[in-house]
């Protein structure tokens, strides 16, 4: 166990429907990093957060994809009409501005899409 | 673009060898490389990381080498077990303001045989 917890573990929706993960990262990180895996593939940035600042935003990223960090802590990620290529495993990571950019990971959120 | 590959996507080895693990990029100058394990369904785990202007580094039983003329990383683990059985990462990052965004390989999938 990391110390970065993500919830929900696992969603299933349906097509066209909205979904929201959210991820407490370690309490002292202000740095949050969102990524997505599919199977075989490394995880691939989406999005960075340092305290409640989004400063990067991948192109992968969408606008049906939204993430927050309101109060510098936990992060919601959002995605909205879903369809069936966003199926994947979602990551989330934090790190410390006192350290080389070792992240730490949670357990993920894996979204299947049908 | 920014390119980075994993020698194979498999690696199988006898316990007690050493397992080398190859990184190789293209358009890119990172300000460092990581290395990370993933077992089945978890998140990736920080492992090592190694700076632009280091020749190697290591912890326990792992050695990681950085050739930034060949653009190349070797990840060594040596007397593996079989559980060091996971799959391995390797990741780049820029470093400097732009703490993001780091870029992941596919990974390679090891397995020491007992």
């Amino acid at each position: 166990d990391t110390g970065v917890s993500q919830d929900p573990r696992h969603k299933i929706t349906k097509r066209g429907q909205n979904v929201t993960f959210r991820c407490d990262p370690i309490s002292e990180h202000n740095r949050l990093y969102w990524y997505r895996q599919t199977l075989g593939q490394g995880p691939e940035f989406l999005t960075y957060f340092q305290n409640e600042a989004q400063l990067e935003k991948s192109r992968l990223l969408s606008d049906r994809f939204s993430a927050e960090r309101p109060k510098g802590s936990f992060s919601t990620l959002e995605i909205q009409r879903t369809e069936q290529g966003d199926s994947a495993m979602y990551l989330c990571a934090s790190s410390s501005v006192w350290t080389d950019n070792e992240q730490f990971f949670g357990p993920g959120t894996r979204l299947t899409v049908l | 673009s920014q390119k980075i590959e994993q020698n194979s996507e498999a690696l199988n080895i006898q316990e007690g060898k050493t397992a080398t693990l190859t990184c190789n990029y293209t358009n890119y100058s990172p300000a460092y490389l990581q290395w990370y394990r993933q077992d089945p369904g978890r998140g990736p785990v920080f492992l090592l990381l190694i700076r632009e202007n280091e020749k190697e580094k290591r912890k326990e039983r792992l050695k990681v080498t950085f050739d930034t003329t060949l653009k190349q990383s070797l990840f060594h683990i040596t007397a593996s077990q079989p559980a060091d059985s996971a799959t391995y990462l390797c990741a780049l990052g820029r470093g400097g303001g732009s703490q993001g965004n780091l870029i992941f390989g596919k990974g390679t999938k090891l397995s020491v045989k007992p």
